[in-house]
């Protein structure tokens, strides 16, 4: 299965401030995943990042609030905007498994103050 | 949207007791995932299913991928300490391509030694 290093690991932000959050990934990839896991929460889906095409986003998430960059088959930045105290979660990227299913990043532990 | 109804939500058992834990849905996955999250990390699968009524078992785990492409169940036989941490079901939707996956909410697993 591919390894993902994801930073930061976690981070404290003000809030009205961005963070950009990183995946790289050992391997190359079509498809990367972005998810949401707010606190003891499940993980929900933010959006679709294709290398060479503009991301996909689920209902609820705008490009706006959480762009997407994709420059490259190995990595991928997810960054949130303009925070405020709801954005405090665990942001996660994704990929697929070569023998089937999807590996996760360890994640990015936000908190807004 | 498709959605995923994950029961119990949360287990105390003894060690060594056997666990069983599972999710439905409405809509029809052509893929059914189970993960395990560790307090820190992100999700590690366990077992992946891809066609209606497969077993397949990974150790003390089992799943099945139920007839009807709806439901799917985790079985953790003889329980031990390091089986602690939040179990989820996934399900994966979409053509090839176009693929995604929706989470159920977890079932969080304690154990008393």
């Amino acid at each position: 299965s591919a390894v993902i290093s994801q930073k930061p690991s976690r981070d404290i932000c003000q809030r009205g401030t961005s963070l950009t959050i990183q995946c790289q990934v050992d391997s190359q990839v079509t498809m990367m995943f972005w998810y949401r896991q707010q606190p003891g929460q499940s993980l929900t889906l933010i959006a679709t990042a294709n290398q060479g095409s503009e991301a996909t986003y689920e209902s609820g998430f705008v490009i706006d609030k959480f762009p997407i960059s994709r420059p490259n088959l190995t990595f991928s930045t997810l960054t949130v905007s303009n925070m405020s105290p709801e954005d405090s979660s665990i942001y996660l990227c994704s990929v697929p498994g070569s023998r089937g299913g999807y590996t996760f990043g360890s994640g990015t532990r936000l908190t807004v103050v | 949207g498709q959605q995923l109804n994950q029961s119990p939500q949360s287990m105390f058992i003894q060690e060594g007791e056997d666990v069983s834990m599972n999710c439905t849905s409405s809509s029809i996955f052509n893929t059914w995932l189970w993960y395990k999250q560790d307090p820190g990390e992100g999700p590690v699968l366990l077992i992946a299913l891809y066609k209606a009524g497969e077993l397949t078992s990974n150790g003390r785990l089992t799943a099945q991928f139920g007839i009807t492409r709806k439901d799917s169940f985790l079985n953790i036989s003889a329980s031990i300490p390091s089986d602690v941490g939040i179990y989820f079901c996934a399900g994966q939707v979409g053509r090839q391509g176009a693929q995604k996956l929706v989470f159920g909410q977890g079932t969080r697993l304690t154990i008393n030694p």
